[in-house]
C-alpha cells in the first residue's frame, strides 16, 4: 500500500522562476494538506484541499502561491517567482475523510532551494 | 490563537535510560492530540493520535498520555535507532482540519 508520494524530492531554483510540487495521495484518501517548514522551525499549515476544491488557504501567502486538486492526477503547490525566502521542506499529507479527527499521513517531502 | 510548546528542545539519553518529553497546549476546544517522530531528511511518521484526557496510548517502547493541558511521550528503555525528533501536534475542534505543530524534540540515544 503506496504511502503519501512527493516529486520532485529536490528542487533547485533561480530567483524569479517558478516552483510546480507535487503530491499523490494516499490509495482511497481525498483530502489533502501542504505544510511548509522553514530552516530550523516548525511544520506551518499552508492549505487544505479536496478534489477540486480549496476547504482552507488560511495558511497560504497571499501572493505568489497557489495550489490545486483536480478531480484527476496529483495536488500541486505553485510557488510563482521564487525568493530566497521560499527556500524550505514543503511537506503533502493526506487524509481519507473528514469526519472526527482523521490521521493525517506525510510524504517524505520536497526541499525547495531558491539561488 | 492555538500554541503547542514541547520541551525540552534537545535530550540526551544513555541507551536504556527511560525518560519523558512534554507538550503543552492551548486550544479553545481539542479534537485531537497527534504524536510524530520525523527523521532527518524525511516526512514525519504517525506514532498515536488522543482524543480526551486520561487516555494513554503504547507502541513498543512508547507511550503516550493526554491530560487537559499536556501529553507526554514516555520513552522507557530507549534504544539508538529511537534517535529522532518527536513532534506533537493538535487539532482544534470545528470545521478546521489544520494541526498547529510543536518545534519538536530531538532525541539522541546513545549506546
Amino acid at each position: 500500500n503506496a504511502g503519501v508520494m512527493q516529486n520532485p524530492r529536490h528542487l533547485v531554483r533561480r530567483r524569479g522562476q517558478e516552483a510546480r510540487l507535487r503530491c499523490s495521495p494516499m490509495k482511497g484518501h481525498s483530502h489533502v494538506y501542504w505544510y511548509r517548514q522553514l530552516p530550523e522551525e516548525g511544520l506551518k499549515f499552508m492549505v487544505y484541499l479536496q478534489k477540486e476544491n480549496i476547504i482552507d488557504e488560511s495558511g497560504m501567502p497571499k501572493e505568489r502561491f497557489s495550489a490545486e486538486f483536480p478531480k484527476e492526477g496529483p495536488s500541486i503547490l505553485r510557488i510563482q517567482q521564487v525568493v530566497r525566502g521560499d527556500s524550505a521542506a514543503y511537506f503533502c499529507a493526506s487524509s481519507p475523510q473528514t469526519s472526527g479527527s482523521q490521521v493525517q499521513y506525510f510524504g517524505p517531502g520536497t526541499r525547495l532551494t531558491v539561488t | 490563537e492555538d500554541q503547542v510548546t514541547q520541551s525540552p528542545e534537545a535530550l540526551r539519553l544513555q541507551e536504556g535510560e527511560s525518560s519523558s518529553l512534554n507538550c503543552s497546549y492551548t486550544v479553545s476546544g481539542l479534537r485531537g492530540l497527534f504524536w510524530y517522530r520525523q527523521d532527518p531528511g524525511k516526512g514525519p511518521e504517525f506514532l498515536f493520535t488522543l482524543y480526551s484526557a486520561g487516555e494513554e496510548k503504547e507502541k513498543e517502547r512508547l507511550k503516550a498520555t493526554l491530560t487537559k493541558k499536556e501529553s507526554f511521550l514516555h520513552i522507557t528503555a530507549p534504544k539508538p535507532e529511537d534517535s529522532a525528533t518527536y513532534l506533537c501536534a493538535v487539532q482544534e475542534s470545528g470545521s478546521a482540519r489544520q494541526l498547529t505543530f510543536g518545534s519538536g524534540t530531538q532525541l539522541t540515544v546513545l549506546p
